[in-house]
C-alpha cells in the first residue's frame, strides 16, 4: 500500500523556539494532505488542509500564524511550529490522500511527538 | 450539523467477540472508514464501506446501512493485541473526512 513518512517522529525543544515537521508521500502523488493534533487518550483533531501550491485551509480555532502549512511538491507538505509553547506539546499526524483517488482513503505518517520545555 | 457517534469504551475477553457501533449524520455520504490506532502510533486503515452490507476480512468485518446511518466493526476471536482505539470516520459530499472520537477496546484475558 501507499506510503507515508513523517518526520522527525520525536522532538523536544525549548519555550519560543520554531520546529518544523515533514510529511512525505513516498510512493504516490499526494494533492491533499492532512494535519492532525491529538492530545492524549483523544481522538484526531483536524488542524488543517493542505493542497499543493495554494494556501492551506485551516480548521477553525487553528492559527495559521503560529502553525504553517507549506505544501510545496506532490510529494511533501511541511508543518512549522512556531514559537512554540509547552501548551503546544502534542501529537501531531499528517495523512495524504492519492492524487488519483476519489474514495477518500487516507494513508496516515508515522506521527511526531513534539515536547515544548 | 455533522456528527459521528460511537461508544467512548468497550471492554471484551480474549478469544470473544465484540461489536463496535458507529451512527452518523452527514452533508451527504461517500463512504465510512474504520481505522484502528494503538496507543501512541498513527491511525492504520481496516476497512471502507460505500454499499449496504458487511464487508469481511479475515477477523474483522464492517457493515453498513446507508438508510440508518449507522455502521459497526465486528472483531471475532479476539487477541490480546486488538486492544487499542478503533475511530470511525465518515466521508461527507466533499470527501472531507467527519472523525468519531473513538471507542477504546480493552481486551481481558
Amino acid at each position: 500500500g501507499a506510503v507515508v513518512s513523517q518526520h522527525p517522529s520525536r522532538v523536544i525543544c525549548k519555550s519560543g523556539t520554531s520546529v518544523k515537521i515533514e510529511c512525505r508521500s513516498l510512493d504516490f502523488q499526494a494533492t491533499t494532505m492532512f494535519w492532525y493534533r491529538q492530545f492524549p487518550k483523544k481522538s484526531l483533531m483536524l488542524m488543517a488542509t493542505s493542497n499543493e501550491g495554494s494556501k492551506a485551509t485551516y480548521e477553525q480555532g487553528v492559527e495559521k500564524d503560529k502553525f504553517l502549512i507549506n505544501h510545496a511538491s506532490l510529494t511533501l507538505s511541511t508543518l512549522t511550529v512556531t514559537s512554540a509553547h509547552p501548551e503546544d506539546s502534542s501529537f501531531y499526524i499528517c495523512s495524504a490522500r492519492e492524487a488519483s483517488q476519489d474514495t477518500g482513503e487516507l494513508f496516515f505518517g508515522e506521527g511526531s511527538r513534539l515536547t515544548v520545555l | 450539523g455533522q456528527n459521528i457517534d460511537q461508544p467512548t469504551e468497550m471492554t471484551a475477553t480474549e478469544g470473544a467477540i465484540v461489536q463496535i457501533n458507529c451512527t452518523y449524520q452527514t452533508s451527504g455520504f461517500n463512504g465510512l472508514f474504520w481505522y484502528q490506532q494503538h496507543a501512541g502510533e498513527a491511525p492504520t486503515f481496516l476497512s471502507y464501506n460505500v454499499l449496504d452490507g458487511l464487508e469481511e476480512k479475515g477477523r474483522f468485518s464492517s457493515f453498513l446501512s446507508r438508510s440508518k446511518g449507522y455502521s459497526y466493526l465486528l472483531l471475532k476471536e479476539l487477541q490480546m493485541k486488538d486492544s487499542a482505539s478503533y475511530l470511525c470516520a465518515a466521508t461527507d459530499s466533499n470527501y472531507q473526512l467527519i472523525w468519531g472520537a473513538g471507542t477504546k477496546l480493552i481486551i481481558k484475558p
